[in-house]
């Protein structure tokens, strides 16, 4: 079976814009979770998509938001990127909402100028 | 609530050592436990978990970690540490709908 997959892997962008970020879970899974990776802060979880509804939410500002096609891949964008929003951006699939044994992709690198 | 605390930062160990990477959870309901393995520039490997029944859990690589109710603890060992070992650790407690990582424990691993 393929595993999670993240795209783009590398990005840079300047603040102010705005970016989306595409996960494709493994196949048959039905939740997506989105974290932000960061040296200071550690794992943060953003939100949870589980059948193209948002299921859970972190405590990020109402830049984030995410989600959820029928085919369960799932986009996260953040608007009006500020440098703190730099960061590692991980995916992770599980077969049913409650991230119980979850999978991760490889992340997207953001880095905001 | 669920919280997770995972003790020291940084653990060094020489090449053939015990590994012993510590973690405590808190959790309002029974919990479910993971321990996780980060490379370097690639995501989060599942080493296994603990969801109910018996207590010491198996993982991949050698890994295994023992579920202790009384002292809320799940801490992960390995009987011998090999220089592939060297990466982050993360425990992760679940506990209803969401998962709360602790902060990461490094492993380094001298020849």
């Amino acid at each position: 079976k393929a595993g999670v997959t993240q795209t783009p892997r590398y990005l840079i962008k300047t603040r102010g814009q705005q970016v989306t970020l595409s996960c494709s879970p493994i196949s048959g899974h039905r939740s997506v979770s989105w974290y932000q990776q960061t040296p200071g802060q550690g794992l943060q979880f953003l939100f949870e998509y589980f059948s193209e509804t948002q299921r859970n939410k972190g405590n990020f500002p109402g830049r984030f938001s995410g989600r959820q096609f029928s085919n369960s891949r799932s986009e996260m964008n953040v608007s009006t990127l500020e440098l703190g929003d730099s960061a590692l951006y991980l995916c992770a699939s599980s077969l049913t909402q409650g991230q119980h044994e979850q999978y991760f992709g490889p992340g997207t690198r953001l880095t905001v100028t | 609530a669920q919280s997770v605390t995972q003790l020291g930062s940084h653990v060094s160990v020489s090449e053939g050592a015990l590994v012993l990477l510590r973690c405590n959870y808190s959790s309002s309901v029974p919990p479910y436990l993971f321990w996780y393995v980060q490379y370097p520039n690639q995501g989060l490997q599942l080493l296994l978990k603990y969801t109910t029944g018996a207590t010491l859990v198996k993982g991949i690589n050698g890994f295994e970690a023992e579920f202790k109710k009384s002292e809320t603890s799940f801490h992960l060992t390995k009987p011998s540490a090999h220089m592939s070992d060297a990466a982050e650790y993360f425990c992760a407690v679940t506990g209803g709908f969401k998962t709360i990582f602790g902060a990461g424990t490094r492993l380094f691993v001298k020849a």
